[in-house]
């Protein structure tokens, strides 16, 4: 069956360091999403991209960065890690082309940094 | 821009009450309205979705319906079961090549027997 994963489950880093969080779908979807979920603040977007080479800033932007240089992957890169990244990171995507489109997404990631 | 208020929680309720959450939205043009659910350890999944005014959503019990005069999309469930304690949220699509989602805060739902 056609799904969206993500690794690491959970992690656990420093300040300062750079992480990566893993993305992978199946469906061959245009579209890759990439949300930071807080309590109290629901979901925000991150970055997000309609294809193989572009990439967007979303709402929350600073700090992070994506490439996608294939349509399965979309990784998430945190280039230097701050305690206010702290989360949990959802990836998701869409078929793209529909205003109607339903977002599938992955199991979420917990990030920690101290 | 597009933004979405939700009713806040937490909300309980016994099991088989009447359930009802609210939510609002500010967008321009004609967005797509979703309730997406997320049960404990998981990711969001899709619960029900409206895509032009006065359309109902609904599945596994669940409804909402599209009022484009309120700017509303209120959940409803006639029964709620221990089972659908869960965090619901909210959303919004735009137009066209604006295929984002905008989400609310979240209510989390429990439902006691």
């Amino acid at each position: 069956d056609a799904e969206i994963t993500q690794s690491p489950r959970h992690k656990i880093t420093e300040t300062g360091r750079q992480v990566t969080l893993a993305c992978h779908q199946t469906w061959n979807h245009n579209n890759m999403f990439w949300y930071r979920q807080d309590l109290g603040h629901g979901l925000r977007l991150i970055h997000y991209s309609y294809g193989v080479q572009d990439t967007n800033k979303g709402e929350v932007s600073d700090g992070y960065s994506v490439s996608r240089s294939n349509t399965e992957d979309l990784p998430l890169t945190l280039e230097s890690a701050a305690s206010s990244q702290t989360s949990v990171y959802f990836c998701a995507s869409s078929e793209g082309g529909l205003s109607t489109d339903t977002q599938y997404f992955g199991p979420g990631t917990r990030l920690t940094v101290l | 821009g597009n933004s979405v208020t939700q009713m806040e929680g937490p909300v309980t309720l016994s099991e088989e009450a009447f359930l009802t959450i609210n939510c609002t939205y500010t967008a321009t043009g004609y967005p797509s309205l979703f309730w997406y659910v997320q049960y404990p350890g998981e990711g969001l999944q899709l619960l029900l979705k409206a895509t032009k005014a006065d359309d109902k959503g609904s599945n596994k019990g669940f409804e909402a319906t599209y009022r484009k005069e309120t700017t509303s999309f209120h959940l409803e469930k006639g029964s709620v079961q221990v089972s659908d304690s869960a965090v619901y949220f909210c959303a919004l699509m735009g137009d066209f090549g604006n295929e984002k989602l905008t989400f609310g805060t979240g209510t989390r739902l429990t439902i006691i027997p």
